[in-house]
């Protein structure tokens, strides 16, 4: 299985903060990276797919980046809907193994 | 429109056997390129993905999980049934269905298909407790 890694594991942030979330994968993947955004009790929301491409209906200051083994996540001024927990996933080969996710706290 | 809606028990004792059904609407699973998978959470913990069935009825499972889930579909009735046998207290967790979609990208001379989740269900809450 291809072992995807979150960092940082939590942070704390002010609305208008720039948050950069990174996750690493085992080997490398490509582009074949997705980011998912999840509030207490809903069910995962796709933010990110292929690494960079913005999910129609996301806003526009979310942006993902990377390719091969290191990618980012950015949120470019957070917003108070943004507090929750993000997760990397690869679906480069199945399983398609998640991150073990960022919660992203008031600070 | 999309949806999807997971259903099942929401207690079962340990080692009796756990049967998820996802229906969905708004898309075909006989439709090339369409899949539906399975996820789950622990409470307070990540995501794990379970097994996922494409519309070919190829299907693909966690190695970790394999020989105790089985997933299939029935095209005519919009449904994807999972299967988990001997549960156990681990296997607590809210389980979810999803929507696989792929964008396909071709640059130069190579063509290439990333594949996602983009539409979840709610989720259904399954505890193993005897």
């Amino acid at each position: 299985d291809i072992q995807m890694t979150q960092s940082p594991s939590s942070l704390s942030a002010s609305v208008g903060d720039r948050v950069t979330i990174t996750c690493r994968a085992s080997q490398s993947i490509s582009r074949y990276l997705n980011w998912y955004q999840q509030k207490p009790g809903k069910a995962p929301k796709l933010l990110i797919y292929a690494a960079s491409s913005l999910q129609s209906g996301v806003p526009s200051r979310f942006s993902g980046s990377g390719s091969g083994t290191d990618f980012t996540l950015t949120i470019s001024s957070l917003q108070p809907e943004d507090f929750a927990s993000y997760y990397c996933q690869q679906s480069y080969s199945t399983p398609w193994t998640f991150g073990q996710g960022t919660k992203v706290e008031i600070k | 429109q999309i949806t999807l809606k997971e259903s099942g028990p929401t207690l079962v004792k340990p080692t009796q056997t756990l049967t998820l059904t996802c229906t969905f609407s708004g898309f075909s699973l006989s439709t090339s390129g369409v899949g539906v998978g399975w996820i789950r959470q622990p409470p307070g913990k990540a995501l794990e993905w379970l097994a996922l069935i494409y519309w070919d009825d190829d299907k693909r499972y966690s190695p970790s999980l394999k020989s105790r889930l089985t997933i299939t579909k029935d095209t005519s009735k919009n449904q994807v049934v999972l299967t988990i046998t001997n549960m156990d207290p681990v296997d607590t967790a809210t389980y979810y269905c999803a929507h696989r979609r792929a964008q396909g990208y071709c640059s130069a001379d190579t063509c290439y298909s990333f594949p996602y989740f983009d539409y979840w269900g709610q989720g259904t809450l399954v505890t193993v407790s005897s």
